[in-house]
């Protein structure tokens, strides 16, 4: 089982619909990262978050940190957010900050 | 202006040859780090150099050997060249080694 679980795997939405991106591990973290990677292939920071939620845009995320359980929510889809989108967590302690173990990564697309 | 910035682009070459990928950020950071994205888009970290020094090094064959001249550059290079190096290649970057990661776009390299 990998250290970071993401669900579903693949994501496919009307546009104008609400969608939710699971990401669940199983290891203490310093903090949680949600990236995007359109298909031309860059990746972009989303999200670095540690605690509670935070939103920019149309985007919020939130990190349970009891749980061990962060959401990604894309308000009012639109086809441009069609991407794929990665939770990766950032173990902690030690000499292992900024060592990020990165989820398999949720493929999102959402229709016209 | 880019950010952070990598060379080449597209890397096509024969197993058995040595080959570097360049790294360079123009955003300050003291951090700066070499990703591997296999077939699969799974992302997973080789090297993380923070203030020259290197920090991370997973269990990456010492055929991939990471130079830092200063803060603003990491580059790698590749002796002895390998089907299995196959894979996009990216470079980032941060402040500090728990900051927001900015990426390059990525090198993509074909071993025949």
């Amino acid at each position: 089982k990998n250290e970071v679980e993401q669900s579903p795997q693949n994501l496919t939405a009307q546009e104008g619909e609400f969608i939710t991106i699971n990401c669940s591990y199983s290891v203490g973290i310093s903090a949680l990262h949600w990236l995007q990677q359109h298909p031309g292939g860059g990746i972009v920071s989303l999200f670095m978050l540690s605690s509670g939620k935070k939103k920019h845009g149309r985007l919020i995320a939130t990190i349970n940190i009891q749980e061990k359980h962060s959401s990604l929510h894309i308000t009012a889809s639109h086809p441009r957010d069609s991407a794929v989108y990665i939770c990766a967590v950032d173990n902690a302690g030690g000499t292992s900050y900024g060592k990020l173990t990165f989820g398999q990564g949720t493929i999102l697309t959402v229709h016209p | 202006d880019t950010a952070v910035s990598q060379t080449p682009k597209y890397l096509v070459t024969q197993m058995g040859n040595d080959k570097s990928i360049k790294c360079e950020q123009n955003l300050g950071h003291d951090t700066m780090y070499w990703y591997k994205q296999d077939s699969k888009k799974f992302l997973k970290i080789m090297f993380s150099y923070n203030n020259k020094e290197l920090i991370i090094n997973e269990t990456v064959p010492n055929r991939f050997s990471p130079k830092s001249p200063d803060k603003a550059h990491l580059n790698l290079h590749i002796n002895s060249l390998e089907l299995g190096d196959s894979a996009v290649y990216f470079c980032a970057s941060s402040q500090g080694v728990s900051g927001e990661l900015f990426f390059g776009e990525g090198s993509r390299l074909t071993v025949l």
